[in-house]
C-alpha cells in the first residue's frame, strides 16, 4: 500500500513546455507538500497547502504552481520549463500543518529532465 | 533565515562501528527536528522526530538528540550494518506557519561489509 504516490516517475521534456506532475495521499492527511530536490541533493520547500491555505516560498517562480482538485491530491503544474528546473521533485504529506508537530511522509519523487 | 548544516558530508566506516552523525541549525527558535532517511532513487523516509522541548528520541539502533540552545542535533547508530547505507537528512521546522521544513546537505553514509 502506497502512502503517498507520484506520476510519471522520470519527465523529460523540451524548455518551454508546460508539464504537470501529480501527487495522491491515502494517508487521510489534511496537509501536503512539494519539495524540489537540486543536482546538489539539498532539498528545499516549494509550497504547503491544505483545504485553508496555500502558503509559498518566497523563491519560487510563479512559473509553478499548485493545484489541489481534493484533499488526497495536490498536482504540481509548470509552465514554460527552463533548464534550471531540471531537479527531482518530492511530495510530501501530514495529518496537520501549522500548529502541529506531524511527521511528513514523501512520495519516491519524480527525476524532471529539461532538455 | 533559518540555515541547516550537516557534517560529514560523506562517511565510510566498517560494519558493527558505532557512528555519529551532525547537525546544526543557526536559528534556535524551532518547532521540531527529524532525522529522514533517502536510498538511492528514493524517496524519504522519516526515521526520528524531536520535540523542541525534548532531548532525544530512540528508535531500535537509532539515537537522536537535540541541544536547540546550541542549535545541535546528532544522530546515533549502534552497530552500524550494510543496511544502514543511505544519505540521512536532518529537516527542522521553524516556529511559523504551513510546517515547513528546512533541510541540511545531508551526510552519504557507507558501511561497509
Amino acid at each position: 500500500d502506497t502512502a503517498v504516490s507520484q506520476t510519471p516517475k522520470y519527465l523529460v521534456t523540451q524548455m518551454g513546455n508546460d508539464k504537470s506532475i501529480k501527487c495522491e495521499q491515502n494517508l487521510g492527511h489534511d496537509t501536503m507538500y512539494w519539495y524540489k530536490q537540486d543536482s546538489k541533493k539539498f532539498l528545499k520547500i516549494m509550497f504547503s497547502y491544505n483545504n485553508k491555505e496555500l502558503i509559498i516560498n518566497e523563491t519560487v517562480p510563479n512559473r509553478f504552481s499548485p493545484k489541489s482538485p481534493d484533499k488526497a491530491h495536490l498536482n504540481l503544474h509548470i509552465n514554460s520549463l527552463e533548464l534550471g528546473d531540471s531537479a527531482v521533485y518530492f511530495c510530501a504529506s501530514s495529518r496537520h500543518g501549522s500548529g502541529f508537530a506531524d511527521t511528513q511522509y514523501f512520495g519516491p519523487g519524480t527525476r524532471l529532465t529539461v532538455l | 533565515k533559518q540555515e541547516v548544516t550537516q557534517i560529514p558530508a560523506a562517511l565510510s566506516v566498517p560494519e558493527g562501528e558505532n557512528l555519529v552523525l551532525n547537525c546544526s541549525f543557526t536559528d534556535s527558535a524551532i518547532y521540531n527536528l527529524q532525522w529522514f532517511r533517502q536510498d538511492p532513487g528514493k524517496g524519504l523516509t522519516s526515521l526520528l522526530l524531536i520535540q523542541s522541548s525534548q532531548r532525544e528520541q530512540t528508535s531500535g539502533r537509532l539515537n537522536a538528540s537535540l541541544d536547540k540552545s546550541s542549535g545541535r542535533s546528532t544522530l546515533y547508530i549502534a552497530a552500524s550494518q550494510p543496511g544502514d547505507s543511505a544519505t540521512y537528512l536532518c529537516a527542522v521546522r521553524d516556529n511559523n506557519a504551513g510546517n515547513m521544513l528546512t533541510f541540511g546537505g545531508g551526510t552519504r553514509l557507507m558501511v561497509k561489509p
